[in-house]
């Protein structure tokens, strides 16, 4: 593995099913991420993890969650999905949440669809 | 509230030179990326700015002002595979990255 990968690559879902979006890094970084890109808007947080054990609520938090048991994994959830979470969910991960030019680095991307 | 703005999409010819400009507001600024994205592919990382002034990377150089709130990114010597989108994105004071929409670049030959 170099970088970041997700799973599925695309996925098409029925409404009410639940879902797990898988993301693994390597590079050992601190910091992950999970985001939303839907078209006309930038990309949106869900959730973050600041180190393996913590998480917390980015601005688009309800509908999904996530838990961050080790360092390299950090799946998102959709626990009952509905329509409007149809979009493309990027995963990303950053040395450490701080000032600086800590880039972000992000995974390939899932498209998701909920029917 | 927060909030980034730049325009929706532009367009110029290969070989000339291209202004993306992006301008914010949020709570707290500790920083001012952008990020290139093509169709279909994730975002990928291509300038920081902090301070105030033009940071140069080749054929690419980013220019920030925090007083005025304002960014651009000058693309030079445009290639056709600098059609993409490119995004815009501010650092708060949480150290969360709040985006813009992006700027979809088309190229013509």
């Amino acid at each position: 593995i170099a970088g970041i990968t997700q799973a599925p690559t695309s996925q098409i879902l029925a409404a009410g099913r639940r879902m797990t979006l898988r993301c693994t890094q390597d590079m050992r970084h601190n910091a992950m991420y999970w985001y939303r890109q839907d078209l006309g808007l930038g990309l949106r947080l869900i959730h973050y993890s600041n180190t393996a054990g913590t998480t917390g609520k980015g601005e688009v938090p309800d509908g999904y969650s996530v838990s961050r048991a080790n360092t390299d994994d950090f799946p998102l959830t959709l626990a009952s999905a509905v329509p409007s979470q149809t979009s493309v969910y990027f995963c990303a991960s950053s040395e450490s949440v701080a000032g600086g030019p800590d880039e972000q680095f992000f995974g390939p991307g899932t498209r998701l669809t909920v029917l | 509230g927060q909030n980034i703005d730049q325009p929706t999409e532009m367009t110029a010819t290969e070989g000339a030179i291209v202004q993306i400009n992006c301008t914010y507001q949020t709570s707290g600024f500790n920083g001012l990326f952008w990020y290139q994205q093509h169709a279909g592919e994730a975002p990928t990382f291509l300038s920081y700015n902090v301070l105030d002034g033009l940071e140069e990377k080749g054929r690419f150089s980013s220019f920030l002002s925090r007083s005025k709130g304002y960014s651009y990114l000058l693309l030079k010597e445009l290639q056709m595979k600098d059609s993409a989108s490119y995004l815009c994105a501010v650092k708060d004071s949480n150290y969360q990255l709040i985006w813009g929409a992006g700027t979809k670049l088309i190229i013509k030959p």
